[in-house]
């Protein structure tokens, strides 16, 4: 099955700062997406990664908080920029595969910020 | 209201016993899926349900299309079980492809 190597798998931050977290899927792929997971909630999506294009954000996620790119069909990355403690929260990378259908999600990003 | 609702919340068994976890959904779907989280955050695809039943070692999961429920089942439940089971469906509108998620629920398997 496809396998999508995520780093950093965890990370301290000061406020203020950025982060780029990656994700890289071994399979063809069609869509790539980031979710971001704050405690004790579920999975809340971020933004669908368009290849060599911009993404397409949710509802009350923005392009300068949450700049994205994909250079290519397998490769994305996420910064979370100007972070501040609330946007402690776990990270994570999914994309749809193209063999049957089925996703696949990275092993995701434990983000603290103090 | 979620438009995926799971439960139990939480739910702690005893190794050995069989266990269920329950999915209802309000929405048309293309399909269902149940994925587990670990502790450390990252989740596996244990199933992708359109109809019917599957079944993977002790795990198996069933959907009834037209009452919108799913059920998890786990069989001789182990420590190595304990995560958080999660329910997610692709809504049929609109031909997306997002996944809309339960809450999950975490599972706790005791020696």
């Amino acid at each position: 099955s496809a396998v999508i190597s995520q780093k950093p798998s965890r990370d301290i931050c000061q406020r203020g700062t950025s982060l780029t977290i990656q994700c890289q899927v071994d399979s063809q792929v069609t869509m790539m997406f980031w979710y971001r997971q704050q405690p004790g909630q579920s999975l809340t999506l971020i933004a669908t990664a368009n290849q060599g294009s911009e993404a397409t954000y949710e509802s009350g996620f923005v392009i300068d908080k949450f700049p994205i790119s994909r250079p290519n069909l397998t490769f994305s990355t996420l910064t979370v920029s100007n972070m501040s403690p609330e946007d402690s929260s776990i990270y994570l990378c999914s994309a749809r595969l193209k063999l049957n259908y089925g996703y696949t999600f990275g092993s995701g990003t434990r983000l603290t910020v103090v | 209201k979620n438009e995926v609702e799971q439960s139990p919340q939480n739910l702690t068994a005893q190794e050995g016993e069989f266990i269920t976890i329950n999915c209802s959904y309000s929405v048309g779907i293309s399909a269902l899926h149940w994925l587990q989280q670990h502790p450390g955050g990252g989740i596996v695809s244990l199933f992708m349900l359109s109809s019917g039943k599957k079944k993977h070692g002790r795990l198996i999961a069933t959907i009834n299309i037209q009452e919108k429920h799913s059920s998890l089942h786990i069989t001789a439940s182990h420590p190595r079980d304990s995560a958080v089971y999660i329910c997610a469906v692709r809504p049929r509108q609109g031909g997306s492809e997002k996944l809309v998620f339960g809450k999950g629920t975490k599972l706790t398997v005791n020696p």
